[in-house]
């Protein structure tokens, strides 16, 4: 069964340096979605691309956060520098249009990441 | 602005019993409801989903309600097993244009042998 690939999966960084997440999403998925989610609460959406276009990053902390998709398949989001407070899973998402009602968003395993 | 909720964080439930996770929503404008479940360290799974000209779905031992004048929906697992314990979040399209799921809070279940 395909799955939505991410590495790391955990992740310890000090505070002010920069780390960088990885996520090959499902083969054939044009729309690729990256989520945080903080202990207790549901996932937030960060940013979403249609093929390697942004189509909404207005969650995004663009001072501190970029995502890529540079060939439209996988994608790397980077925090630089990290501060405490973006301790948190992040997780990748695939689908296959992104037209909204109707289909699934399939997940990957999540980043954890910790930041001292 | 929270537009989709899960008020309950937890519910405990005996094994064998019937297990209600519910959620409410403020925008009569979703018409697409999914439920994910999400075990410790891991991401969430999609369990079952429910358009909007429909008021229950079933699947197996999992069948989610909608009532849309209450703007309600509510995920049923009969019979609760153990092996269901995990966070249960439910979600919808809040732009219809792109898919961005919007999702509740989640509720922990934890079903004791």
């Amino acid at each position: 069964e395909a799955e939505v690939a991410q590495s790391p999966r955990y992740k310890i960084t000090e505070k002010s340096q920069a780390v960088a997440f990885w996520c090959d999403p499902i083969s054939g998925h044009a729309t690729l979605y990256w989520y945080r989610q903080i202990l207790g609460q549901g996932p937030e959406l960060l940013v979403q691309f249609q093929d390697e276009s942004v189509v909404d990053d207005s969650q995004l902390p663009k001072d501190r956060f970029s995502a890529e998709r540079l060939k439209g398949v996988d994608s790397t989001l980077k925090i630089q520098p990290a501060e405490l407070g973006d301790s948190a899973m992040y997780l990748c998402a695939s689908s296959l249009l992104g037209t909204g009602g109707g289909e699934t968003q399939y997940f990957g395993p999540g980043t954890r990441l910790l930041v001292l | 602005d929270q537009q989709v909720k899960q008020n309950s964080p937890s519910l405990s439930v005996q094994e064998g019993r019937i297990s209600i996770l519910n959620c409410d929503y403020t925008n009569s404008m979703f018409d697409y409801f999914l439920w994910y479940k999400k075990y410790p360290a891991e991401g969430p799974t999609f369990l079952i989903s429910i358009s909007s000209i429909k008021d229950k779905n079933e699947d197996g031992r999992f069948t989610v309600f909608l009532n849309k004048s209450a703007k309600h929906l509510s995920l049923h697992i009969v019979p609760s097993q153990p092996g269901d314990s995990a966070v249960y979040f439910c979600a919808a399209p809040t732009d219809t244009s792109y898919g961005k799921l919007t999702f509740g809070q989640g509720t922990i279940l934890t079903v004791h042998p």
